[in-house]
């Protein structure tokens, strides 16, 4: 079973409107931890934003929050007032347990969003 | 600060050929690990390292190997290259995850090919 499912292949969306990309993940351990990445065209792997599993809130990184749903597994990526610039590919990731030997992170396979002008 | 950097940022092999990305960080990260990317794929994780002297399998290993005789340094080592190789590789560190998110940084990446 994967672990990260991204189920959404490619997405649009006019400038300056909100969009949510879906991940959901899979896992047995009550520690964990979320991360979203953006790639864009350039091909650099840039850190977005990270939720805990025991943190209470909603994580937020200015335009960006993460709307994290534990008991349905998801941990949905937001983007505010998208912008031209905001055209990349997007990874949900996770990281099972909260230390020791788990540090390693697994990918979902990559949402593609367009912006439109 | 450098980050992580990878080189070379570009090759082009020939099936059975050998050749060494190399990878070094300058952030003092305990943790460094390989990737490679794929269309449509997302990463997957080939070899990493929580410390110099230690490595350890990720989920596609076949056909690489690591070494860290240093905290800097990971390179990794394709040998007999393969057409299946053709891919981008990613290099990315990270440092531990006490007090921290455990969050990876990347290099920029090296795209491999295999002809």
């Amino acid at each position: 079973a994967q672990k990260i499912t991204q189920t959404q292949p490619g997405m649009f969306v006019q400038e300056k409107e909100a969009v949510t990309l879906d991940c959901t993940y899979d896992t047995s351990d009550p520690s964990y931890g979320l991360f979203w990445y953006k790639q864009p065209s350039s091909g650099e792997m840039i850190f977005l934003i990270y939720q805990g599993s025991y943190d209470q809130q909603n994580a937020t990184e200015g335009r960006y929050s993460l709307n994290f749903q534990k008991a349905r597994k998801s941990a949905n990526l937001v983007i505010s007032a998208s912008q031209l610039g905001d055209s990349a590919m997007y990874f949900c990731a996770m990281r099972e347990g909260s230390g020791g030997s788990n540090y390693k992170l697994t990918f979902g396979k990559g949402t593609l969003l367009t912006v439109n002008p | 600060n450098a980050g992580v950097t990878q080189t070379p940022k570009f090759r082009i092999l020939k099936i059975g050929q050998s050749m060494t990305l190399q990878c070094a960080q300058d952030m003092n990260h305990n943790y460094m690990y390989w990737y490679r990317q794929d269309p449509g794929m997302g990463l997957k994780l080939i070899y990493y390292s929580v410390g110099a002297g230690i490595t350890d399998k990720g989920e596609v290993p076949n056909g690489y190997n690591v070494s860290r005789s240093t905290t800097e340094d990971f390179p990794l080592r394709l040998e007999l290259a393969a057409p299946s190789q053709t891919s981008v590789y990613f290099c990315a560190s990270s440092y531990s995850l006490l007090g921290g998110t455990g969050e990876l940084f990347f290099g920029e990446g090296s795209r491999l090919t295999v002809l």
